[in-house]
């Protein structure tokens, strides 16, 4: 699986959309990209994936560049509940017996 | 979306007893299960995959002999961490791949991950 690299923080304020980038300069044809977040002390939660078309559903935007060498995801309103660390993860997917690689992830904090 | 549940949500242990986690999927069946284990303030790692009816893959550096993995039934799989010692204390997770049935075949869907179990050794 191609490697990603994201920032180690990020803050928001909360109301406002947070973007969280993601390179992932390597990513081949057939690998999608993938978010989750963790919450602190819970497990991974799924937010969206996308091949290389841009994707949106009723937690977040995905918004992926025309080479795919990098994506963003976006949280429109941002709330306190948002707070955790995002988990940007590419692989060939859908792959049923296949886990996924967790890098450090992006540790968001919303703030009032 | 798919629910996946762990029990217990939390343990704590002496030194040299053996703990048993399950990990279970509650409205699907679930042919693959993966366990993770994340320390404090780090990434979670894979410890092992757990295919229902045969033998756990395990990561390198995993003593399989100490993570007893047991996947007897489409919807369970086990962790059993024997002789636990103080270095086991982590928080371990588990999850599992729905797989569906869409108008183009067989979809595989992302993977849904458990709540966590925390281990702490005494």
């Amino acid at each position: 699986d191609a490697k990603t690299t994201q920032p180690p923080s990020m803050d928001c304020a909360e109301g406002r959309a947070a973007n969280l980038p993601c390179n992932h300069s390597t990513i081949s044809g057939n690998e999608y990209v993938y978010w989750y977040r963790q919450i602190h002390s819970q497990g991974p939660q799924y937010i969206i994936h996308g091949l290389k078309n841009n994707e949106t559903n009723e937690m977040a935007s995905l918004i992926i560049t025309e080479d795919r060498k990098s994506s963003t995801l976006i949280l429109p309103h941002a709330t306190l509940r948002d707070t955790a660390v995002y988990y940007c993860i590419v692989r060939v997917a859908p792959n049923y017996g296949q886990n996924f690689v967790f890098g450090p992830g992006t540790r968001l904090s919303v703030l009032p | 979306g798919a629910v996946v549940s762990q029990h217990p949500s939390w343990v704590i242990c002496k030194s040299g007893t053996s703990v048993k986690i399950e990990c279970r999927s509650l409205d699907f069946q679930a042919t693959t299960m993966f366990w993770y284990r994340q320390f404090p303030k780090q990434s979670l790692m894979l410890m092992a995959t757990s295919n229902e009816g045969s033998k756990a893959t395990y990561e390198q550096g995993v003593e399989k002999d100490k993570f007893l993995i047991n996947h007897a039934s489409l919807t369970l799989s086990t962790l059993t961490v024997t002789s636990a010692h103080p270095e086991d204390s982590s928080f371990y997770i588990c999850s599992a791949s729905l797989r569906s049935r869409g108008l183009a075949g067989v979809k595989w869907n992302e993977q849904f991950f458990g709540p966590g179990t925390r281990l702490t050794v005494l």
